[in-house]
């Protein structure tokens, strides 16, 4: 069973159309959550960390938030620039504290 | 600038030929990772490395295995490369605290590899 479950796999919004995506997450202790973007070919770009319930970042059109078993990526007002794919991974409280397990992502297209 | 480095971007090979993917990394972090990233399944751990010397698999080991000399350096070595291992590969790498290694990992630019 994945730890980690993001959806929609795919979200096509006109550009303007705010919306939000989901990061649901299954893990005992959790250390952190991390939303990254990732455009085609390239390495994923960190966006945010977020450690505990009710906790909210925010960079330009983008706020994330988080609940004891969910993240949500909102996109408030997306503009054509925004379209990548969104990546959530968690960190586990564990002795070594390091492993990352990723989401599968969702693909976001931002339409004019 | 902060940068992490990986070569080469694309990579043809044949079966069973030994091949390496260098990565660099200019930031003085202690942890760097290999991950691939597969259609339908995601980035998936290869191996890490906690600081010079110390390396340990991840979640996808076989097959792979990973050096740590320096402090900047992390390569990826495939000793026989076989057509499942075609992939897209990426180094990370990371500082670490108090409380370990955070999860604000700076990654490459990728390694397209493509194993005949």
């Amino acid at each position: 069973e994945d730890q980690v479950t993001q959806s929609p796999e795919a979200l096509r919004l006109q550009e303007g159309e705010s919306s939000s995506l989901n990061c649901s997450y299954t893990v005992s202790g959790l250390r952190g959550l991390f939303w990254y973007r990732q455009d085609p070919g390239k390495g994923p770009e960190f966006l945010f960390t977020l450690y505990s319930a009710g906790e909210e970042k925010e960079k330009e059109r983008l706020k994330a938030t988080l609940t004891k078993k969910e993240s949500f990526l909102h996109i408030t007002a997306p503009k054509p620039e925004d379209s990548a794919t969104y990546l959530c991974a968690v960190q586990e409280v564990s002795d070594s504290g390091y492993a990352l397990n990723f989401g599968k992502g969702t693909s976001l297209l931002v339409t004019p | 600038e902060a940068q992490v480095t990986q070569n080469p971007r694309y990579l043809i090979t044949v079966t069973g030929k030994k091949l390496t993917v260098t990565c660099s990394q200019n930031m003085n972090h202690e942890y760097m990772s290999w991950y691939r990233q597969d259609p339908g399944l995601g980035l998936r751990q290869i191996y890490y490395s906690m600081n010079v010397e110390a390396t340990d698999k991840g979640d996808v080991p076989e097959g792979y295995k990973v050096s740590r000399k320096e402090k900047r350096n992390f390569p990826l070595i495939l000793e026989s490369p076989s057509p499942n291992q075609t992939s897209l590969y990426f180094c990370a790498s990371s500082s670490t605290g108090l409380l370990g290694v955070t999860g604000e990992l700076f990654f490459g630019e990728g390694s397209r590899l493509t194993v005949l």
